[in-house]
């Protein structure tokens, strides 16, 4: 199976921050990666998909970028409503496989 | 409205079985691949398992290969999951999700889960 890290694990921001989030396959997966958004008590909300494609509703202050085994979420300016859990998840193979999460915590 | 509504979670003995019902809305279902996504209590995500839109195709993580089985019923618009020799490790929070694409793909739609508690 592919196996996905996430680097880091935890992210102390202020509102406003440019911040990164990076995620890596133990194999190639092409573009066939996903960003999730997740908030206590709550589903996953899909931000990301095809590496790079915004999901429907999604503020564009979130881009993804990367092909391959190395891929990056960016939020451009980081809003009050973004503190939250973030999931990369690969679908190269039909046995899918998410990452550990990174927490985006108020700093 | 695009939604999904998951029951059937609940308490259940180790070696025991249970089956989780997904009831779809909103979109054509048999266009989509379907998939239940679990989250153990403080955890991460763990993909569980895929059908395709068809419902000729599953995928299944190895940690439930062999003792869940997915299926689908168009007439219903309903995912379910069969659960069977559950074991302790099993204990999460499962989400129904729709794949973007008639084979496994991104999720674009979550269900608010059911939990599912193996204990003696």
């Amino acid at each position: 199976d592919i196996q996905m890290t996430q680097s880091p694990s935890t992210l102390s921001a202020s509102v406003g921050d440019r911040v990164s989030i990076t995620c890596r396959a133990s194999q190639s997966i092409n573009i066939w990666l996903a960003w999730y958004q997740q908030k206590p008590g709550k589903a996953p909300k899909l931000l990301i998909y095809k590496a790079s494609t915004l999901g429907t509703g999604v503020p564009s202050r979130f881009s993804g970028s990367g092909s391959g085994t190395e891929f990056t979420l960016t939020i451009s300016s980081l809003q009050p409503d973004d503190f939250a859990t973030y999931y990369c998840q690969q679908y190269n193979s039909y046995r899918a496989t998410f990452g550990p999460g990174t927490k985006v915590e108020i700093k | 409205e695009v939604q999904l509504l998951e029951s059937g979670g609940g308490l259940v003995q180790p070696g025991r079985s249970l089956r989780l019902s997904c009831a779809a809305s909103g979109f054509t279902f048999s266009g989509y691949a379907m998939t239940w996504v679990r989250q153990a209590p403080g955890e991460g995500l763990e993909w569980v398992s895929t059908i395709s839109g068809s419902g000729g195709s599953t995928y299944y993580a190895d940690s439930v290969k062999g003792r869940f089985t997915i299926s689908r019923d168009t007439s219903k618009s309903t995912v379910y999951l069969q659960m069977n020799s559950l074991r302790a490790e099993d204990t999460a929070l499962y989400y129904c999700a729709k794949d973007l694409l008639t084979v496994p793909d991104a999720f674009d739609i979550w269900g608010q889960g059911t939990m599912v508690t193996v204990s003696s």
